[in-house]
């Protein structure tokens, strides 16, 4: 059954600080991970998606690496501002024999960016 | 292009009734998945839906469960509810299982 563990759970910094968020996963046999942002009481907005055969992808600001022999994938946002305050969800999908599993989805990082 | 639409936006059940949430899908999308979101447990995957054909389901009990249309628009039924039920009910789609997931704004379940 895979398991995803995100470090740090809560994150404060100031305005303009390079940040670096991790994700670790347990089973290694994933079709691909995406990473999540959150606003509260709100959906799950698509950030970035790494297939398996992928070892990053770059959106703007945001730098997802993926390390899928190691089980690890980690998301880097440079000059953070305070939009982007939010929790941060990392989601990979794994298959087993009937195919694609769901997402399975972390604890997530929330993040505040102080003015 | 429009996104994943969920309906209703919130919802008040009292324990023991049945309720019924409706999601559709990104044009063009075949997947469908839901997930249930609680403060304690996170988010959890309850089902996708692919060509109308339930694919996985997550652990939960009998008392969930979904279809899907033909147009690719998927319900999810809860009966029997309880207190635990409370959570905000979150679908994706998807073109197919393998691809990137688009997320809904979610339904908002509040039993009494």
């Amino acid at each position: 059954k895979q398991e995803v563990t995100q470090i740090p759970a809560a994150l404060s910094v100031p305005e303009g600080e390079n940040l670096v968020l991790n994700c670790s996963f347990t089973d290694s046999a994933i079709y691909n991970l995406q990473w999540f942002r959150q606003d509260p009481g709100k959906g799950l907005t698509s950030l970035l998606l790494i297939q398996s055969s992928q070892r990053e992808q770059t959106s703007g600001r945001l730098n997802a690496s993926l390390d899928k022999s190691s089980g690890r994938s980690t998301l880097y946002i440079a000059a953070s501002q305070p939009g982007d305050s939010a929790t941060y969800l990392c989601a990979p999908k794994g298959y087993s024999g009937g195919g694609a599993d769901g997402l399975t989805f972390g604890k997530g990082t929330h993040l505040i960016i102080q003015p | 292009k429009a996104g994943v639409t969920q309906t209703p936006r919130y919802l008040i059940k009292t324990r023991g009734q049945q309720v019924t949430l409706s999601c559709s899908p990104i044009s063009g999308h075949r997947s469908v998945s839901w997930y249930q979101q609680t403060p304690g447990q996170g988010l959890q995957f309850l089902f996708e839906y692919f060509s109308e054909t339930q694919r996985n389901k997550g652990n939960f009990p009998g008392r969930f469960s979904g279809r899907q249309f033909s147009n690719s628009r998927s319900e999810m039924n809860v009966s029997t509810l309880e207190l635990g039920d409370s959570a905000l009910y979150l679908c994706a789609s998807s073109l197919d299982p393998v691809g990137s997931d688009t997320f809904g704004s979610g339904t908002r379940l509040t039993v009494v």
